[in-house]
């Protein structure tokens, strides 16, 4: 069955404190894998695509990579403006759709 | 802007009654997803539209779940004799059919039945 895992829940940091967020996938023929970026009460905010293993993306703090089975997102010296649920979600070759995670909500305290 | 845009964006409703949404996708994509949104959980997968054609429905769109794109623009997602098992955020998204497929979101309905 197709799954998409994210780890941790929840995380917690410090302004400064750098971390990293993971999504661990188990999906047949994956055309792509996507993180989102969503603040309480809105829609999901694209951040990031992924095609194909040993790819990495930047974004001011985030850096995005891939491995065949997981991806993990990068947050380089957070502000408490990164507080939001990041969420991460594959797309199949054979399907329009995506299939997301359940997210990681972080928390950056000043 | 020139984002998804989706009404209403609140909608209060008791059981057994009717409700419809709608979404405005970015004007050059011809692709439109509806998702469903519960707290703590990620969107899962309703259905689908390239242009005015429903492509795909996932096995959560019961019966009592319609959705129409006439004419390849805006779409409805219309809930007959809601439970309170659809209160959710009912979201709206659309890509263009080129190579990156990027899926734009709107703001979302939240919808709540009583």
């Amino acid at each position: 069955e197709d799954q998409v895992t994210q780890s941790p829940e929840a995380l917690r940091l410090q302004e400064g404190e750098s971390s990293s967020l993971n999504c661990s996938y188990t999906v047949s023929g994956l055309r792509g894998l996507f993180w989102y970026r969503q603040d309480p009460g809105k829609g999901p905010e694209f951040l990031f695509t992924l095609y194909s293993a040993g790819e990495e993306k930047e974004k001011e703090r985030l850096k995005a990579t891939l491995t065949k089975k997981e991806s993990f997102l990068h947050i380089t010296a957070p502000k408490p403006e990164d507080s939001a649920t990041y969420l991460c979600a594959v797309r199949k070759r054979s399907q329009g759709n995506l299939i997301f995670g359940k997210g990681t909500k972080l928390s950056v305290k000043p | 802007d020139t984002g998804v845009s989706q009404n209403p964006r609140h909608k209060i409703t008791k059981r057994g009654q009717n409700v419809t949404f709608r979404c405005d996708p970015i004007s050059e994509h011809n692709r439109l997803y509806w998702y469903r949104q519960t707290l703590g959980q990620g969107p899962e997968f309703l259905t689908y539209f390239q242009n005015e054609a429903q492509l795909e429905k996932s096995r959560l769109l019961s019966d009592r779940f319609s959705a129409e794109r006439p004419k390849g623009s805006f779409s409805t997602l219309e809930i007959q004799r809601t439970e309170q098992g659809d209160s959710a955020m009912y979201l709206c998204a659309s890509s263009s059919g080129g190579p990156m497929y990027e899926q734009y979101f709107g703001p979302g309905t939240r919808l709540t039945v009583t």
